[in-house]
């Protein structure tokens, strides 16, 4: 059992590049979430995805865009990358009636020059 | 839209000693209130979380006393070790329960 996996773990772009970071997760949970983690602000939910088919924004979703593949992948896709979205992005998912247990990946540490 | 705010954002304490974070929330689904625990290079973890119709939980040496009329919910380590130095967050339910609001995290150390 992996948990939630997550795609890559350290990343550097340019300003104006574009990627996408994987998460996947083998727990069979419905929902799953994107956040970004910076020095001072905690964690801060960018989407989520209650359900297999449906994203919803989170409190700081320009950006971004994210696809949920299947039930188990959910992606986050920068298209146009500024060093203002240099930060640490987890992935996390969840059971969708317990919410405040959140399974979260190890991370993917994003630098934008 | 939701607010949690977390306080101290450091905490030093000596081992042995007991450990007080504080959070205060604005709105509020009817869900769990958790604390998580998140080492150096890891993805957070739950710690511990609380029912809001429920007063204080205890696990182990790790408490949360929740204060449903002031809004505010508290985590208390007791007997601190060097191992529990990390950083802890609180979060709050949010919308329909179907997401967390996060505090903005509290760095704990508990020296020798």
């Amino acid at each position: 059992n992996a948990g939630v996996t997550q795609t890559p773990k350290f990343q550097v772009l340019k300003t104006g590049q574009s990627m996408t970071l994987q998460c996947a997760q083998d727990m069979n949970h419905n929902s799953m979430y994107w956040y970004r983690q910076d020095p001072g602000m905690g964690l801060r939910l960018i989407y989520y995805s209650a359900s297999e088919g449906t994203t919803d924004k989170g409190e700081v979703p320009n950006g971004y865009n994210v696809s949920r593949l299947n039930k188990r992948e959910f992606s986050l896709r920068l298209e146009s990358a500024a060093p203002s979205q240099t930060s640490v992005y987890f992935c996390a998912s969840s059971e969708i009636s317990r919410t405040y247990e959140q399974y979260f990946g190890p991370g993917t540490r994003l630098t934008v020059t | 839209q939701q607010q949690v705010k977390q306080s101290p954002q450091s905490l030093i304490v000596q081992k042995g000693g007991i450990s007080i974070i504080n959070c205060a929330y604005e709105n509020t689904a009817f869900d769990y209130f958790p604390w998580y625990q998140q080492f150096p290079g890891k993805g957070p973890a739950l710690l511990i979380a609380i029912r809001p119709d429920v007063s204080e939980k205890k696990e182990g040496r790790f408490t949360i006393s929740f204060n449903k009329s002031a809004k505010q919910f508290s985590l208390h380590i007791m007997d601190s070790q060097p191992g529990d130095s990390a950083t802890y967050f609180c979060a709050a339910p949010t919308g329909t329960a179907s997401k967390l609001t996060f505090g903005t995290g509290t760095r704990l150390q508990v020296t020798l």
